[in-house]
This record gives C-alpha cells, sequence and structure tokens, in this order.
C-alpha cells in the first residue's frame, strides 16, 4: 500500500538463524505493528511501538525482539528462527492508534 | 483469552444475495469497531468502521449493525458479487490502547 512498504516480500531461512523483517512508512504515523498471520489464528499482534524507541510487546512476543530507532522504521527480529515461526508477517501503521493501513506482507519460511 | 469472536469460518453466498458476518467482543472498553477485506496475498484493507455512539453505518452495499448492550456487531454485503469474495476480518479497539484485537477471519465466497 502506499505510504507503507515491507521488505524482503519473501524469505526462506535456516532454523537457528536470525532474521530481521523491515518496515519502513512516509506517513509520519506515530504508530507502527507487526502481526502474524496464520490459518485459524487470524491476525496476531507480535510487538508495537507508540514512538521511537517506544515498543511493548503483543499476545505472541516470544521469540521477536522489535527496534524503532526511527519514525518511519519498524523492525522485527526473530533471534533464532523455528519452524513455527514461519507464518506471514504484516506490519501495520495508525496516526492515531485505531485506523489502521497494512503493508503487503512478508511471508517467511523456516525450513 | 480470545477477546474477539468471529463467525462464520466460511460463508458461500449466491451472486444478489446477502453476506451477514458476526462478532462478539468482551472488553467494554472498546469503542472502534472496524472490519477489513483481505484479497489473497494482499494486505488487510480498512473497509468500514463504526464507533458505539451509533447503531448502524452504510458505505455502498456494505453496514455495519453494532448491538452495545450486546457486545455485538456484523457485517451486512447487500447484493454480494464476485468481486466481494475475500477474507473479512472484524476487530475492536479503544482509543486507550492504540491497538486493535482482530477476529480469526471469515473466508467469503460469493458464486456467480
Amino acid at each position: 500500500d502506499a505510504g507503507i512498504t515491507q521488505s524482503p516480500r519473501h524469505k526462506v531461512t535456516e532454523t537457528g538463524t536470525p532474521v530481521t523483517l523491515r518496515c519502513h512508512q512516509t506517513e509520519n504515523h506515530r504508530y507502527m505493528y507487526w502481526y502474524r498471520q496464520d490459518p485459524g489464528h487470524g491476525l496476531r499482534l507480535i510487538h508495537y511501538s507508540y514512538g521511537v524507541k517506544d515498543t511493548d510487546k503483543g499476545e505472541v512476543s516470544d521469540g521477536y525482539s522489535v527496534s524503532r530507532s526511527k519514525t518511519e522504521d519498524f523492525l522485527l527480529t526473530l533471534e533464532s528462527a523455528t519452524s513455527s515461526q514461519t507464518s506471514v508477517y504484516f506490519c501495520a501503521i495508525s496516526g492515531s492508534g485505531d485506523g489502521y493501513t497494512f503493508g503487503s506482507g512478508t511471508r517467511l519460511t523456516v525450513v | 483469552q480470545q477477546q474477539v469472536k468471529q463467525s462464520p469460518q466460511s460463508l458461500i453466498v449466491q451472486k444478489g444475495g446477502i453476506s451477514i458476518i458476526n462478532c462478539a467482543y468482551e472488553n467494554t472498553a472498546f469503542d472502534y469497531f472496524p472490519w477489513y477485506q483481505q484479497f489473497p496475498g494482499k494486505g488487510p484493507a480498512l473497509l468500514i468502521a463504526i464507533r458505539p455512539d451509533v447503531s448502524e453505518k452504510k458505505e455502498g452495499r456494505f453496514t455495519i449493525s453494532f448491538n452495545k448492550s450486546a457486545k455485538q456487531f456484523s457485517l451486512h454485503i447487500m447484493d454480494s458479487q464476485p468481486g466481494d469474495s475475500a477474507t473479512y476480518f472484524c476487530a475492536a479497539g479503544g482509543s486507550s490502547n492504540y491497538k486493535l484485537t482482530f477476529g480469526k477471519g471469515t473466508l467469503l465466497t460469493v458464486n456467480p
């Protein structure tokens, strides 16, 4: 979507390796979010940020860390990838904390 | 604990029919209830949203009905079209916590 880009779009990685996904926005929105989408589970919040260097955990944060050193970038790191982290990851942004704009997603496969 | 329950998981409707998807929430602090539409390979996109000060909101063929006392809200798609075939997510959030909790989604198929 315009104003938010995720990279990479697809990634295959090996179990035990660290992986970083990037979310970049040009909207200057305060709030940024990382969700994962899995069949039967819908969208589940991993971590979110309410400002530069201000982050908090979501409902499925174990095994993930985030960083936000600039307003425009929100990084999601899988510290040691496991097969259970194979998923589609979506970043979202919001100016007011409610209406979200989602990115196009990153499909991550851990083999 | 799932705070937003969505049903049905899947729905098949004939072209021209009405599609109805229901959601129930638990947290009475929620004050924002959006619906998102997602096509395969794409991110979810905001379709329509409602706040508890009104019981219904309509945008074109899409209507949200909201029942505050029952803590339920629903999406009605009138004159459903094959192009409406997608996954629909309801969500709920509050101005106090700046994050949305999503339902598990409904896969809608509209047959021609």
